[in-house]
């Protein structure tokens, strides 16, 4: 069965500040998806980044970068000097090999309320 | 514009009146399904459907029905909703093949049962 691990559940920290959100999955399956998702206070969910199980290559999008790594089944998140409009819900997940059913179900962490504080 | 789109964006209603949540998409794609979101944990699927007139059930269908008569819609039906239905709900559609991996999701409806 597919598992994924948001162990913070909310974190606060000061405008600035780096910050890490971690991301532990559990799957059988050798080609799968990972994702990150965004949901700010108003609720809709917004697509962050899409990663594939043979491209371990960390990226890096402006402030927010990813680091891969299939040897600890993590996949996690850092927003580099935070802004108080990074505050929000984030969840990670990881899509089901089509050719096992699920109808491409993605299975999602419990999130991370993130806080950025002024 | 590609999108998902979902009707109502917010309801209210009592215990036992059957509701109807609609969602749509402009994308032609084969996959969709529904999402309830919880305090604590996260989404969960509820039901999917892999193409028109072939639906299954996720991880949490109790309570629900779903159709899909056309590629396009995918209705979430809640015969007689009770209070632990109360949540945020999502619709998500993705393409078959390659491109499976392509998630879309609607803006979420959030609903309320008294």
């Amino acid at each position: 069965a597919q598992k994924v691990t948001q162990a913070q559940t909310e974190i606060s920290v000061v405008e600035k500040e780096d910050v890490t959100l971690d991301c532990v999955y559990e799957t059988r399956d050798t080609t799968y998806y990972l994702f990150w998702y965004k949901q700010p206070p108003s609720g809709e969910l917004v697509f962050l980044i899409r990663r594939n199980s043979f491209d371990e290559q960390n990226e890096i999008s402006g402030r927010y970068s990813w680091n891969f790594q299939k040897s600890t089944s993590s996949f996690n998140f850092t927003i580099t000097a935070s802004q108080v409009v990074d505050s929000a819900v984030y969840f990670c997940a990881l899509s089901e090999d089509i050719l096992t059913g699920g109808g491409n179900k993605l299975t999602f962490g419990t999130g991370t309320q993130l806080k950025v504080e002024l | 514009e590609a999108q998902v789109t979902q009707n109502p964006r917010y309801l209210i209603t009592v215990t036992g009146k059957k509701l109807t949540v609609t969602c749509s998409q402009n994308m032609n794609h084969e996959y969709m399904s529904w999402y309830r979101q919880d305090p604590g944990l996260g989404l969960r699927q509820i039901y999917y459907s892999m193409n028109v007139e072939v639906t299954d059930k996720g991880d949490v269908p109790e309570g629900y029905k779903v159709s899909r008569k056309e590629k396009r819609n995918f209705p979430l039906i809640l015969e007689s909703p009770s209070p632990n239905q109360t949540s945020l709900y999502f619709c998500a559609s993705s393409p078959s093949g390659r491109r499976s991996y392509e998630q879309y999701f609607g803006p979420g409806t959030r609903l309320t049962v008294t």
